[in-house]
């Protein structure tokens, strides 16, 4: 079947430390896949996303690649801030009506 | 542009209680769902929406129904509340076009049954 897995939380650094969150997938066909995030009280939102094999997603420092051959999109972050503090979801889709969330991963980041 | 919108922010049930948990987008999206977030867990899918008059199944969808009567609304509907049912809900919706199926996401709603 399809599913993601994430590593689990909490993940504790400090401000400006690199940030890696590991996710790997299982899935049939080509599926796009997406890291959200969720502040506190607030709904997810799309962070990035790669839609094929070795495409790169980025959006506010923060980077994944699309890993066919190892089935992953770990996030990466060169420098996080105390404002990264937050749940972390992966997610994997190849239909309107098949997507796939993994667990998050809670992140936070002390001054 | 408001994007996806849900009302109420939070609600507390008595046990066999119903309710409706709305859910309204501004992006002219065919598609949208409705999810449940339980604590340290992923979402799940309760039901999903392909667009007007056209709902279906997703992964959890017992205890729940749905009607989508407009692009716009997609309301989900609780029948006899059960503590099972505390949880956090989310709407989503996503474009029909684009190869990439990204879903925008409501701010929540917080259920409480007691």
């Amino acid at each position: 079947g399809n599913s993601v897995t994430q590593m689990e939380g909490p993940v504790t650094l400090s401000e400006e430390a690199f940030l890696t969150i590991n996710c790997t997938y299982t899935a049939t066909g080509y599926p796009s896949l997406f890291w959200y995030v969720q502040y506190p009280g607030e709904g997810l939102q799309l962070l990035l996303k790669a839609t094929k094999a070795d495409d790169k997603g980025s959006n506010k420092g923060f980077e994944a690649t699309y890993r066919k051959e190892t089935t992953s999109f770990h996030l990466e972050k060169g420098s996080v801030q105390v404002s990264d503090s937050a749940v972390y979801f992966c997610a994997l889709g190849y239909n309107f009506n098949k997507f796939y969330f993994g667990s998050g991963t809670k992140l936070n980041v002390k001054p | 542009n408001a994007g996806v919108t849900q009302t109420p922010k939070f609600r507390i049930l008595k046990i066999g209680q119903s309710m409706t948990l709305q859910c309204t987008q501004d992006m002219n999206h065919n598609y949208m769902y409705w999810y449940r977030q339980d604590p340290g867990m992923g979402l799940k899918l309760i039901y999903y929406s392909v667009g007007a008059g056209i709902t279906d199944k997703g992964e959890v969808p017992n205890g729940y129904n749905v009607s989508r009567s407009t692009t716009e609304d997609f309301p989900l509907r609780l029948e006899l509340a059960a503590p099972s049912q505390t949880s956090v809900y989310f709407c989503a919706s996503s474009p029909t076009t684009g190869a990439s199926y990204e879903q925008y996401f409501g701010p929540g709603t917080r259920l409480t049954v007691t």
